[in-house]
């Protein structure tokens, strides 16, 4: 069964410094998403991503935040400068076209900010 | 905006009870609806999804939900738990009209005791 794959599966890091997450969405999926959840809190959209460029992006979804698909099946989420308050999961989920609603999610990637 | 409140943050029941785990959403604008199943170190899986017609929506694992549109509910209800209902449902809206993003409530985690 096609799956969403993210790396890595935990990452610490200190503060300040910038952090990239990889996400290998379902190959024939169009829409793709990241989402966090900080401990104890709710799963938190981010950024919507469709036809190679951002559709959707929250207020989470600062300067500090980019998305890319570099090559067409990777889509990777940097960080530029990590605060403390960016300790969290984070997914990523792609859709395909026609199936409203129904995301596949990776497994999630922790990131802890020392 | 959307918006998602599941009233329980835990609910524990014995294997072959029946469990109902309770979600009621808030919008200005015509929704679609979900629910999702996060099982221990997996990502969110979709178990059903209400779009239009009936209200009464079956999913996976003998899971179904039922749309109330007047009391803005959309609660998770199976008649008979088994222990490997263990884990953490959320539910989620979207505004209707194409690939939205998904809004989240909190979660609930089901433990299921023997």
């Amino acid at each position: 069964e096609p799956e969403v794959t993210q790396t890595p599966s935990h990452q610490v890091t200190q503060m300040g410094q910038e952090v990239i997450l990889r996400c290998v969405p379902i190959s024939n999926h169009l829409y793709f998403y990241w989402y966090r959840q900080i401990l104890g809190q709710k799963v938190e959209f981010l950024v919507s991503f469709y036809n190679n460029e951002i559709s959707e992006k929250s207020e989470i979804f600062d300067d500090q935040f980019s998305v890319e698909r570099p090559d067409g099946s990777n889509f990777t989420l940097k960080i530029r400068s990590t605060k403390l308050e960016d300790s969290a999961m984070y997914f990523c989920a792609s859709e395909g076209q026609g199936f409203i609603g129904e995301l596949f999610f990776g497994e999630g990637s922790r990131l802890t900010v020392l | 905006a959307q918006s998602v409140t599941q009233l329980d943050s835990q609910v524990p029941v014995f294997e072959e009870a029946p469990v109902e785990l309770r979600c009621n959403y808030s919008s200005s604008v015509s929704v679609y609806l979900f629910w999702y199943v996060q099982y221990p170190n997996q990502g969110l899986q979709l178990l059903l999804k209400y779009l239009s017609g009936s209200t009464l929506v079956k999913g996976i694992n003998g899971f179904e939900a039922e749309f109330n549109k007047s009391q803005t509910s959309f609660h998770l209800r199976k008649p008979s738990v088994h222990i490997s209902d263990t884990a953490e449902y959320f539910c989620a809206v979207s505004r209707q009209g194409g690939s939205e993003k998904l809004v989240f409530g909190k979660g609930t985690k089901l433990t299921v005791n023997p």
